[in-house]
């Protein structure tokens, strides 16, 4: 099976912009979580999606927002960005709810805000 | 904040030793998991243990669990440079949401 794929990899913007970031789950898993990756914050739950619904989200400003599509692929995108929102995002899958199942990560989108 | 601590912080061995983490939880959980990060190989799974479960096992890997403790252990045998990762651990919370600890520095050295 192929893993879990993000696109694009790298991407740097401008303050105020807004980014797309695309994510595609391994074939059969439902569940998509993001999750936001800093030195100084560390690994941050941002959302899971499990059949198209949002099930959680982390405690992240409106300006985050994501969603999931009828075949699993999930998108998340940041309006108006600032500076702080320089980070590695990371998508990963799951055949379920992400609390009781393994996630496979993809290799993540690294943002750069300037 | 977040619900799970990893201590120590960092930690280096000589290859063939073994490495021993803790991960140290708030509230009561369903499950707790333990990933790892290299550069080379992104975040991976190691090991998810239920919360009636006290002990697992995966290669060279023991996860125990010790929920009056609220707290998780993460043995590595036999250590190999390809140990060189963070390792975290992931717990979840009544809402189900996954929160990731600050992480173990491993470094296993030749």
């Amino acid at each position: 099976k192929a893993g879990v794929t993000q696109t694009p990899r790298y991407l740097i913007k401008t303050r105020g912009q807004q980014v797309t970031l695309s994510c595609s789950p391994i074939s059969g898993h439902r569940s998509v979580s993001w999750y936001q990756q800093t030195p100084g914050q560390g690994l941050q739950f941002l959302f899971e999606y499990f059949s198209e619904t949002q099930r959680n989200k982390g405690n992240f400003p409106g300006r985050f927002s994501g969603r999931q599509f009828s075949n699993s692929r999930s998108e998340m995108n940041v309006s108006t960005l600032e500076l702080g929102d320089s980070a590695l995002y990371l998508c990963a899958s799951s055949p379920g709810l992400a609390s009781f199942h393994e996630q496979y990560f993809g290799p993540g989108t690294r943002l750069t805000v300037t | 904040s977040q619900q799970g601590e990893e201590d120590p912080q960092a930690l280096s061995i000589q290859e063939g030793e073994n490495a021993t983490m803790n991960c140290s939880y708030k509230t009561s959980i369903n499950n707790l998991q333990w990933y790892r990060q290299n550069s080379g190989r992104g975040l991976v799974h190691l090991i998810l243990i239920r919360s009636n479960e006290r002990e697992k096992h995966s290669g060279r890997l023991r996860v125990t669990l010790d929920t009056s403790k609220k707290s998780s252990s993460l043995l590595i045998t036999a250590s190999r440079a390809a140990d060189t990762a963070s390792y975290f651990c992931a717990t979840d919370s009544n809402d189900y949401k996954l929160s990731f600890g600050a992480g173990t520095t491993v470094t296993v050295r030749a």
